[in-house]
């Protein structure tokens, strides 16, 4: 069995870098069939997919158009962990943000989300 | 950009049936896109219902079912429960490995 545990702050400042964590246990973040995923939810945008790394190989790093100037998101090897930092943020990044795996396709675990609130 | 089309809303009633559907403003959707439905319950993870288009995932009941209707993603309820009310979002798999979800129906069993 598979499980996300997220971390990091609920507050963060404008123009300050949202940084958060998603600890795995039961799989590898090195698994050559899985992609690890950020995703948030606002009230105003619904669900936002913001990118993924995975490992084929290499590590690649994907990411929405949307966050693409801003967004770094990274594999902890060491730790069997991925990672969120997303730069200069203004109240619109305010929302509830999700890591999640997919493999084949398949979106099959998620953590328990993280309400981040962009605020001074 | 690439939108990813859902009705706003939708309304069936107790034991009807009912087709949600999933389509691109820049063509036709297929199962190279691998689309996925979700249920979304107010402070909760999203749960996923289908993946690679008609796959149903694990004890998600047979009501649910997934399928390509012309030129979108469609996920059908058959038999719609009290407890299907619910936000309903697609998934779509876009080229460069992108991912990009719908906007999301907002289902009512009156």
């Amino acid at each position: 069995q598979v499980h996300l545990q997220q971390s990091g702050p609920g507050l963060v400042k404008p123009s300050q870098t949202l940084s958060l964590t998603c600890a795995i246990s039961g799989d590898s973040v090195s698994d050559n069939y899985a992609g690890w995923n950020w995703i948030r939810q606002s009230p105003s945008r619904g669900l936002e997919w913001l990118g993924a790394t995975r490992f084929r190989s290499r590590w690649d790093s994907y990411y929405a158009e949307s966050v693409k100037s801003r967004i770094v998101i990274i594999a902890d090897t060491s730790r069997n962990q991925f990672s969120l930092q997303l730069n200069s943020v203004t109240p619109e990044d305010t929302a509830v943000y999700y890591c999640a795996r997919d493999r084949y396709w398949n979106y099959d675990y998620w953590g328990q989300g993280t309400l981040v609130t962009v605020s001074s | 950009q690439t939108v990813v089309t859902q009705e706003p809303s939708f309304s069936v009633s107790p034991g009807g049936t009912v087709t949600l559907t999933c389509g691109l403003n820049s063509g036709s959707v297929s199962s190279s896109y691998f689309p996925s439905w979700f249920q979304q319950t107010p402070g909760q993870p999203p749960r996923t219902l289908i993946h690679n288009t008609n796959s149903r995932s694990s004890g998600v009941p047979d009501r649910f079912s997934g399928s390509i209707l012309g030129n979108k993603a469609a996920l059908t309820i058959t038999g719609a429960q009290a407890d299907d009310e619910s936000d309903y979002y697609c998934l779509l798999y876009l080229p460069g490995d992108i991912w990009v979800f719908g906007e999301g129906t907002k289902l009512t069993v009156l």
